[in-house]
Parts: structure tokens; sequence; C-alpha cells
């Protein structure tokens, strides 16, 4: 079955500007996550859904949100850019939390 | 703050030998650990998990181990091949609290 898709893959953006990701999760999955990785940081989690709902938020200002769709897609927007928001955003998907995840290949945003 | 450390950024290790992680958490409530792969430009791979009722997870050359009582958990590769160099990241459920990963380089 498809994989975790995400899209754009590649995006450069301008300082103040705003963007929105999208996540297609694999068919059946009702939870999605959503992770910021930056040079030297890790994985840092930003939020994550179930059927719709944000079950989950990790310590990142108002700017970064998100939202589930009925169909489980999720996209999640972050206004006001900062430079240092460049990063790649992963997301990942399960049947449930607790289960075995699986992630995108990442959308890449760049601030300039 | 950070829940769960991996305090070793990085990690040297000769071809056929043994290659250990560390990873250290501080919430006990913690149940659940995850060890995720992660080559370059792509997104982290699901490797091997464990459960807090158990000690010891086997799934081929990759071993993770879990000492509750010390908040501690280990990943063995055994034996380390060239292919394993990657970065990878020890995670706590259930908010996938995550460390920092470590970069394995295993040499032939």
């Amino acid at each position: 079955k498809a994989g975790v898709t995400q899209t754009p893959r590649y995006l450069i953006k301008t300082r103040g500007q705003q963007v929105t990701l999208s996540c297609s999760p694999i068919s059946g999955h009702r939870s999605v996550s959503w992770y910021q990785q930056t040079p030297g940081q890790g994985l840092q989690f930003l939020f994550e859904y179930f059927s719709e709902t944000q079950r989950n938020k990790g310590n990142f200002p108002g700017r970064f949100s998100g939202r589930q769709f009925s169909n489980s897609r999720s996209e999640m927007n972050v206004s006001t850019l900062e430079l240092g928001d460049s990063a790649l955003y992963l997301c990942a998907s399960s049947l449930d939390a607790g289960l075995t995840i699986y992630f995108g290949e990442g959308s890449w945003l760049t601030v300039v | 703050d950070q829940q769960v450390k991996q305090n070793s950024p990085s990690l040297s290790v000769q071809e056929g030998r043994i290659s250990i992680l560390n990873c250290d958490y501080t919430n006990s409530m913690f149940d659940y650990f995850l060890w995720y792969k992660k080559y370059p430009a792509e997104g982290p791979t699901f490797l091997i998990s464990i459960s807090s009722i158990k000690d010891k997870n086997e799934d081929g050359r990759f071993t993770v181990f879990l000492n509750k009582s010390a908040k501690h958990l280990s990943l063995h590769i055994v034996p380390s091949q060239p292919g394993d160099s990657a970065v990878y990241f020890c995670a706590a459920l259930y908010a996938l609290n995550f460390g920092k990963g470590t970069s394995l380089l295993v040499t032939p």
C-alpha cells in the first residue's frame, strides 16, 4: 500500500510569509503527527492529530498550527516565517498513537 | 526540557564489531520505546521497539535492552555493517519525545 505522502517536497519562502504543508497518511491510519528536524536539534514533536482532533502538542509557538480532515489527511501551517523555521518537516501516520508509526519523506522548507 | 537523551552525538565502529547506542530518559511514565534509523535526506524508518514489561527485544542483528530502574535503554547491532551507517534516534511514548540522535559510522 502507498506510504505516507508529503507535499511539497521542497519549497523556499521569504521571512514573514506563511506556508502550508500537506500530509496524506497511509490508508486506514487515523493518527497523524508532525515533527521538525533542524541541524543539531534532532526531531522535535510538533503535534498529533487523531480523528480530526489535536491530541498532543509540542513546545512550539502559536505560529505553528495544524489540522486534520475527515479523510485523515493533515496540513500544518506556519505563519510569519522566520529564518529559524528552515527545516525538514516530517509527517508520520499510525493506526493509533503508541503503535508503529510510518514517516513520510518530509518537506524541506528554506526561509530566506 | 529534553525527556529523552542521547548523549553521544556520534559513534564510529569497525565493520563486524558491535555497535552500542545508548539512550536515557527521565519520565518514569514512559512505557514504550522505539528506535528509528535515518539516512540523509530521508524520513526516519522504524527499527525496533520494546515495551516496559520486557527488558530485551531481539530482531536479527538488532537487540534493544531496557533497564527501567536506570531509565536507560540501548541498541546493540551485531555484527555492524557499513549499510548501518545512519543517524539513530530513540523515542519514548506517548508524545514521542525524541532524543537528538546518534550518528553511527561503520568503517570497513
